[in-house]
């Protein structure tokens, strides 16, 4: 059974670069799956920030895509996030998901982290 | 983007009601819609993908319906285990994808 685990600090310096690392287990990353990053405000609702599949292939926010960087990491089976120039605003629950693709359907996330508490604080 | 409108934000319901939320989006996506379950501290919970599939493993008192724009998420008998924020998500269009707001369901 697919497991993923987020790893990363719990606290980034504003204008800091916050990296996060999703670890894969129980099954490969190299999988027909799209690897996902959501994130969650304190008391708000969910925001996609991107995603990326095994061959290189990356989707992001735009409300974020300037700053965000997604990559896989095939040999240790784990994927990364990567979101610059962070500000008070990037405070959240940091979650990795998977999203599997579904017949006659779009994917859905169907696999979560457990999520990680990044704080952007000087 | 394609926008979400959750209703309602939040609701107080008892043990044993029926329940329904809607999720109504900007444009029609057809049927790439997925409903997710998150209670406090913890992960969203995938409970029902192309609008109505069951994930496997949610109890078929949750079933959704809709299509086109309108979607609706319902708890056929609300069980204590059920009180959580559900949100809606469509897959139909990439970047971005979009969740609804959420409605909290809260004891009444």
């Amino acid at each position: 059974q697919v497991q993923l685990q987020e790893s990363g600090p719990g606290l980034v310096k504003p204008s800091g670069t916050l990296s996060l690392t999703c670890a894969v287990s129980g099954g490969s990353i190299s999988s027909s799956n799209w690897w996902t990053w959501v994130r969650q405000s304190p008391g708000k609702g969910l925001e996609w920030i991107g995603e990326m599949y095994h061959s290189g292939s990356t989707n992001y926010n735009p409300s974020l895509k300037s700053r965000v960087t997604i990559s896989v990491d095939k040999s240790t089976n784990h994927f990364s996030l990567k979101l610059s120039s962070v500000t008070a605003a990037d405070t959240a629950v940091y979650f990795c998901a998977r999203k599997r693709y579904y017949d006659r359907s779009g994917g859905a996330f169907d696999i979560w982290g457990q999520g990680t508490l990044v704080v952007v604080s000087s | 983007d394609i926008q979400m409108t959750q209703s309602p934000s939040s609701l107080s319901a008892s043990v044993g009601d029926r329940v329904t939320i809607t999720c109504r989006t900007s444009q029609t996506i057809n049927n790439f819609l997925n409903w997710y379950q998150q209670k406090p501290g913890k992960a969203p919970k995938l409970l029902i993908y192309a609008a109505s599939t069951l994930q496997s493993g949610v109890p078929s008192r949750f079933s959704g319906s809709g299509s086109g724009t309108d979607f609706t998420l319902t708890i056929s008998s609300l069980q204590p285990e059920d009180f959580a924020t559900y949100y809606c998500q469509q897959s139909y269009t990439t970047p971005p994808l979009t969740f609804g707001g959420g409605t909290k369901v809260e004891i009444k």
